[in-house]
């Protein structure tokens, strides 16, 4: 069975540009979470989507972007770039029946802005 | 609002020796608690949880941890560590099994040496 695919591994853009990174779950996931892990911040909680609906949101601010489609992959789009957005972005897929309370994750997007 | 704070940011360790790694988090509410492992440019993988149950639960790789709901704690202990198990741990937490979002310690940087 496929794990967790992020798409780009790796990209580098400048500030004020806008990225969007792609997510695609394991088959039969239909709730999908997307992480930035950053040194200074650790791993904090972006937005959750299930069934094409936002269901969670965390602390960022509304260039923090995300979208679900019918068949479960998902987007994430940050805009007007910061230095500060440098960071690598994790995708999460689940189970949501039955529920396990597990996460799988993906590999992540590593995005450096300059 | 829910917390979790991983008391030691790295922990050495020589090879077949125990080790715990220590979590400890703050709710109002009942929770559920996770332990996840990342490995270098990997995302993460659960090696363990609590969601109801039996206060010690036992994990991959011969991890465990045990829940103490007195002490809000919830740490990670393994017998005899190996090389392989060099690794970024996190402890999470979250209000319901059924969700995406997790709240996450800073994580602790076990380095097994030789």
């Amino acid at each position: 069975k496929a794990g967790v695919t992020q798409t780009p591994r790796y990209l580098i853009k400048t500030r004020g540009q806008q990225v969007t990174l792609s997510c695609s779950p394991i088959s039969g996931h239909r709730s999908v979470s997307w992480y930035q892990q950053t040194p200074g911040q650790g791993l904090q909680f972006l937005f959750e989507y299930f069934s094409e609906t936002q269901r969670n949101k965390g602390n960022f601010p509304g260039r923090f972007s995300g979208r679900q489609f019918s068949n479960s992959r998902s987007e994430m789009n940050v805009s007007t770039l910061e230095l500060g957005d440098s960071a690598l972005y994790l995708c999460a897929s689940s189970l949501d029946r039955p529920n396990t309370g597990e996460l799988f994750f993906g590999e992540g997007s590593r995005l450096t802005v300059l | 609002a829910q917390s979790v704070t991983q008391l030691d940011s790295q922990v050495p360790v020589f090879e077949e020796a125990p080790v715990e790694l220590r979590c400890n988090y703050s709710s109002s509410v009942s929770v559920y608690l996770f332990w996840y492992v990342q490995y270098p440019n990997q995302g993460l993988q659960l090696l363990l949880k609590y969601l109801s149950g039996s206060t010690l639960v036992k994990g991959i790789n011969g991890f465990e941890a045990e829940f103490n709901k007195s002490q809000t704690s919830f740490h990670l202990r393994k017998p005899s560590v190996h090389i392989s198990d060099t690794a970024e741990y996190f402890c999470a937490v979250s209000p319901s099994s059924n969700t995406g979002k997790l709240i996450f310690g800073q994580g602790t940087t076990l380095q097994v040496k030789p």
